[in-house]
């Protein structure tokens, strides 16, 4: 069955390093996004990708980015952790503009 | 900036009532609206999708749509304590080749048995 997965699901890391989420459909759906779940906040879009090459920020983009190679990756890069980016990341994919999104499992990643 | 509102709640209501979810947003011109389910510690899954002014239904699941008073709703009869859970509002941001999904903070609904 086609599904969207997301690696690791935890992860712990310090200030300062460079960590990467990843992101892999099987769907063939050219949208891709990357969100972030704080409690009091909800989930807040970092960035998206509408086809290989493409990649735009979204309302949190601040710290973070996206490369997008290929039709079924869009990792996410933090390029200097923050303890401000501890939160459950989640990736989604949609077909066209008229579906819905469908989102992986999520990452948990604490910055220590 | 598009804004989409929910009741954060809590909404507790008892097993086999009738649970209204109701949602409100800022962009008059959106076109698709879709509730989500997220359990604790899950990831939202889809439960619902409505384009057009009126009600769509979906077994125990009927979602609400009016446009001209920008407001969107989800209910659910017959509610069930497996329905416990955060339902997201979710619609799409205006604009031709606009995919992205503008969510709300969602409500967290509580059955009782």
């Amino acid at each position: 069955d086609a599904e969207i997965t997301q690696s690791p699901r935890h992860k712990i890391t310090e200030t300062g390093r460079q960590v990467t989420l990843a992101c892999h459909q099987t769907w063939n759906h050219n949208n891709m996004f990357w969100y972030r779940q704080d409690l009091g906040h909800g989930l807040r879009l970092i960035h998206y990708s509408y086809g290989v090459q493409d990649t735009n920020k979204g309302e949190v983009s601040d710290g973070y980015s996206v490369s997008r190679s290929n039709t079924e990756d869009l990792p996410l890069t933090l390029e200097s952790a923050a303890s401000s980016q501890t939160s459950v990341y989640f990736c989604a994919s949609s077909l066209d503009s008229n579906q819905p999104q469908h989102f992986g499992d999520g990452t948990r990643l604490s910055i220590l | 900036q598009k804004e989409v509102e929910q009741n954060s709640g809590p909404l507790s209501v008892p097993e086999g009532a009738i649970a209204s979810l109701n949602c409100t947003y800022s962009d008059r011109v959106s076109q698709s609206f879709f509730w989500y389910r997220q359990y604790s510690g899950k990831s939202p899954e889809l439960i619902m999708s409505i384009y057009s002014n009126g009600d769509k239904e979906d077994g125990r699941f009927t979602a609400q749509l009016n446009k001209a008073s920008q407001y969107v709703s989800l209910l659910i009869r017959d509610s069930q304590p497996s329905d416990s859970a955060t339902y997201l509002c979710a619609v799409r941001d205006s604009g031709g080749s606009n995919y992205k999904l503008t969510f709300g903070k969602g409500t967290l609904l509580t059955v009782n048995p």
